[in-house]
């Protein structure tokens, strides 16, 4: 049972947009909700995280916004550049002692930044 | 500082085969999850070793396991190999209760064939 959606699947930006990417998850028992950034052949790299006890996080260019009521949280991309092309993963992990290290993944967004 | 080293990168088996992958931990770091991210997918949570014993483990059968040695790398083991367990298999680290953050490798690409 998939508890993390993502969306979009895919997402083309002009240089300069905004990327805004969508999750949506289940479990109320997560609390811990990281944004990862993955190249090809790389493994994903945290990029950003959020706990539910704040509506909002900034962090350069990249802003998590977190809805608790709704259960949704998303990513925004300011000024998206070309070298942000990459494939956004959005996840989940309940708070327990060590526990952060079992994060649910969504599916993934395949951002494309064109010039 | 290295990060998260896995071993090897890049492996090709047949059905039935067995398979060992080989992570080391970040400098500092005192435990490892292992994920399997299927192609197109995101990552899967396999389990995780701290103590050298398996804290948690994910929804995977028991061919798979693993193995934790006191300088806290670690050892992916896959029995009875199927065409499904094609994938990329992610080492990530972390410090235990030291917070949520993991660090990932750059992973093992097994081919099943």
């Amino acid at each position: 049972q998939q508890q993390v959606k993502q969306s979009p699947q895919s997402l083309i930006v002009q240089k300069g947009g905004i990327s805004i990417i969508n999750c949506a998850y289940e479990n109320t028992a997560f609390d811990y909700f990281p944004w990862y950034q993955q190249f090809p052949g790389k493994g994903p790299a945290l990029l950003i995280a959020i706990r539910p006890d704040v509506s909002e996080k900034k962090e350069g260019r990249f802003t998590i916004s977190f809805n608790k009521s709704a259960k949704q949280f998303s990513l925004h991309i300011m000024d998206s550049q070309p070298g942000d092309s990459a494939t956004y993963f959005c996840a989940a992990s309940p708070l327990v002692t060590g526990g952060g290290n079992k994060l649910t993944f969504g599916t993934g967004t395949q951002l494309k930044v064109e010039l | 500082d290295a990060g998260v080293t896995q071993s090897p990168t890049h492996l090709i088996k047949t059905r039935g085969q067995q398979v060992t992958l080989r992570c080391s931990p970040k400098s500092g770091h005192d435990t490892v999850s292992w994920y399997q991210q299927a192609l197109g997918q995101g990552p899967q949570f396999i389990f995780q070793y701290y103590e050298e014993e398996e804290r948690q483990r994910g929804n995977f059968p028991d061919r798979f396991s693993g193995h934790q040695f006191p300088n806290y790398s670690s050892e992916l083991n896959v029995n009875a190999l199927l065409l499904g367990d094609s994938a990329l298999y992610l080492c990530a680290s972390s410090l235990f209760g030291g917070g949520e953050k993991l660090f990932f490798g750059s992973g093992t690409q097994l081919s099943v064939l």
